[in-house]
C-alpha cells in the first residue's frame, strides 16, 4: 500500500502563506494525491487533488514534486477557520480497498 | 442538499448489545465507506462498497458487518459491541472508487460502549 509521511504539527500565523508537506516516495505511477482537512468535531472535507501537474482551486494550492515523491499543500492566506487536521493521502487511479487511506495527518494551529 | 447523512450522532451501548449505524447520500454516489476514528488517531477504513451489491473489507473489519441496501443506504451493523469499538464513525461516498474522484464525508456518529 502506497504510504505518505506528513509532519505531527505546524503553526502559522493569521493572513500568512501556510505550506504543508508530505512524502510519498513509494508513490506508484497511477497514484493521486489527494488533501483532505478535518475540522474540529467535523467529518473530514475535501481540499484538492492532483496527478502530475500543479493544481489550483478556491481553497488551496498543490504543488507536486516532479518525480511526484512529494507535494505540498499551499493556504495563500491563512485565517483562523484553516485550523484543522490535514490529511495528505494517495488514491489508486483503479480504485481499491486502499482507496482513501488516512494517517494521522498534520495538525495546523493558526496564531491570530 | 444534504450530502452524506448519518443516524444517530450519538449513541451509548452496553457491552454486548447489537446497534446498526446508518448512512444515506443524496448525490447518487456509487462507491461508499465506513471509518472509525479514534482519539488522536487518522481515519481507519472498515469496509467499503465500490458499488451498489459489492462489499470489502478494509483495514479493520473485525466486529462489523455492513449491507449496502441500495444506491443510497450503506449501514454498519455491531453485532456485539465491545468496548474496544468506542470511537467516532464516519460514513464517506464518492462517485467510483477511481483515484480521480473526491469523497464527501458525513458529520459522525460519536459511539460510547460501557
Amino acid at each position: 500500500d502506497a504510504k505518505t509521511t506528513q509532519p505531527n504539527s505546524m503553526e502559522s500565523n493569521e493572513e500568512e502563506p501556510v505550506h504543508l508537506p508530505c512524502n510519498h516516495s513509494t508513490i506508484s505511477g497511477t497514484d493521486y494525491i489527494h488533501w483532505y482537512r478535518q475540522l474540529p468535531s467535523q467529518g473530514p472535507e475535501y481540499v484538492i487533488h492532483g496527478l502530475t501537474s500543479n493544481v489550483n482551486n478556491r481553497m488551496a494550492s498543490l504543488a507536486i514534486a516532479e518525480d511526484r515523491k512529494s507535494s505540498t499543500l499551499i493556504l495563500h492566506r491563512a485565517t483562523l477557520r484553516d485550523a484543522a487536521v490535514y490529511y495528505c493521502i494517495l488514491r489508486r487511479a483503479g480504485g481499491g480497498a486502499d482507496g482513501l487511506t488516512f494517517g494521522k495527518g498534520t495538525h495546523l494551529i493558526i496564531q491570530p | 442538499n444534504a450530502g452524506v447523512t448519518q443516524t444517530p450522532k450519538f449513541q451509548v451501548l452496553k457491552t454486548g448489545q447489537s446497534m446498526t449505524l446508518q448512512c444515506a447520500q443524496d448525490m447518487n454516489h456509487n462507491s461508499m465507506y465506513w471509518y472509525r476514528q479514534d482519539p488522536g488517531m487518522g481515519l481507519r477504513l472498515i469496509y467499503y462498497s465500490a458499488s451498489e451489491g459489492t462489499t470489502d473489507k478494509g483495514e479493520v473489519p473485525n466486529g462489523y458487518n455492513v449491507s449496502r441496501l441500495n444506491k443510497r443506504e450503506f449501514s454498519l451493523r455491531l453485532e456485539s459491541a465491545a468496548p474496544s469499538q468506542t470511537s467516532v464513525y464516519f460514513c464517506a461516498s464518492s462517485p467510483n472508487d477511481r483515484g480521480n474522484t473526491e469523497a464527501f464525508f458525513g458529520q459522525g456518529t460519536r459511539l460510547t460502549v460501557v
